[in-house]
C-alpha cells in the first residue's frame, strides 16, 4: 500500500461547482498534513495545511479524519483558475527532518 | 525579492554524461531538498540537507550525489549511473526542524531530458 494515495481523477466540473478531494494515508502516527497546488509544468505551491480540527480559506475547506487516516479538500464555487493538480503531501510519523511524502496529484480541471 | 532559483530550466544530456543541476535560496533556510517528478506521478525524494557540509539519502538516491558546501546553495549531480534520469527536477527549502508544520517552498525545477 502506497503512504499516501490520491484519486487521480481528472475531475471535469463546470465553473460554479463545489468540487471535493480525498487522500488517504497509511501511517497513522503521522503528524502533518498539507495540500499543494501545482499548475501545469510549474513548481508546487503550498495551498493550505490541514489542521486536527479542520479549517478554511476562502472557498476552500481541508479537514482531518485521523480515525479514518484520511484528509479533504473542499473547493466552492471552482473558478477557471482552479484548474491544476491537487497534491495531498504528509509528513509522515517517526520521520526526520520534516520530510514529505507527497500523493500522486488530483487532476481538476473547471470548465466554462 | 526571496526565493529559490534552478538552473538551467531545460537540460539536455546524452548517455553517459554526468549532469549538475544547481539551486540556491536566499531565504537564510537550514534545510535544502531534492525531488524528483515523473510525469503522472508525486515527487519522490533523492536527497536533503540539514545543515551546511551534512546531507541525507531519500528514497531514491541511486545514481545521484549532492554537495552542500554553502548554506544557499545544494547542487544535484546526475551520473551516468543513473538508469532513467529524464524527469522534473525540483528544489526545495525550509526552515529548521523545530515545529512539524514547516512549509517546504519550491524553486522553479528543471526539466533533464537524455537523449
Amino acid at each position: 500500500r502506497k503512504e499516501v494515495e490520491q484519486d487521480p481523477g481528472p475531475f471535469n466540473v463546470p465553473e460554479g461547482a463545489t468540487v471535493a478531494f480525498n487522500c488517504t494515508y497509511s501511517n497513522s502516527a503521522s503528524q502533518s498534513f498539507f495540500w499543494y497546488r501545482q499548475d501545469c509544468r510549474k513548481e508546487p505551491k503550498l495551498l493550505m495545511s490541514v489542521y486536527s480540527s479542520g479549517n478554511e480559506d476562502g472557498r476552500f475547506t481541508a479537514q482531518l479524519n485521523r480515525a479514518s487516516q484520511y484528509i479533504s479538500l473542499l473547493i466552492r464555487d471552482s473558478k477557471l483558475s482552479d484548474s491544476a493538480t491537487y497534491l495531498c503531501v504528509v509528513i509522515p510519523g517517526g520521520t526526520s527532518y520534516g520530510k514529505l511524502t507527497f500523493g500522486q496529484g488530483t487532476i481538476l480541471t473547471v470548465h466554462p | 525579492d526571496g526565493g529559490i532559483t534552478q538552473s538551467p530550466k531545460y537540460l539536455f544530456r546524452k548517455e553517459g554524461q554526468n549532469v549538475t543541476l544547481s539551486c540556491e535560496q536566499n531565504l537564510n533556510h537550514d534545510a535544502m531538498y531534492w525531488y524528483r517528478q515523473d510525469p503522472g506521478q508525486g515527487l519522490r525524494l533523492i536527497y536533503y540537507s540539514q545543515i551546511v557540509n551534512d546531507f541525507q539519502k531519500g528514497d531514491i538516491a541511486e545514481g545521484y550525489s549532492v554537495s552542500r558546501e554553502k548554506k544557499e546553495s545544494f547542487p544535484l549531480t546526475v551520473t551516468s549511473a543513473q538508469k532513467n534520469p529524464t524527469a522534473f527536477y525540483l528544489c526545495a527549502s525550509s526552515t529548521p526542524y523545530g515545529a512539524t508544520t514547516d512549509t517546504q517552498y519550491f524553486g522553479p525545477g528543471t526539466r533533464l531530458t537524455v537523449l
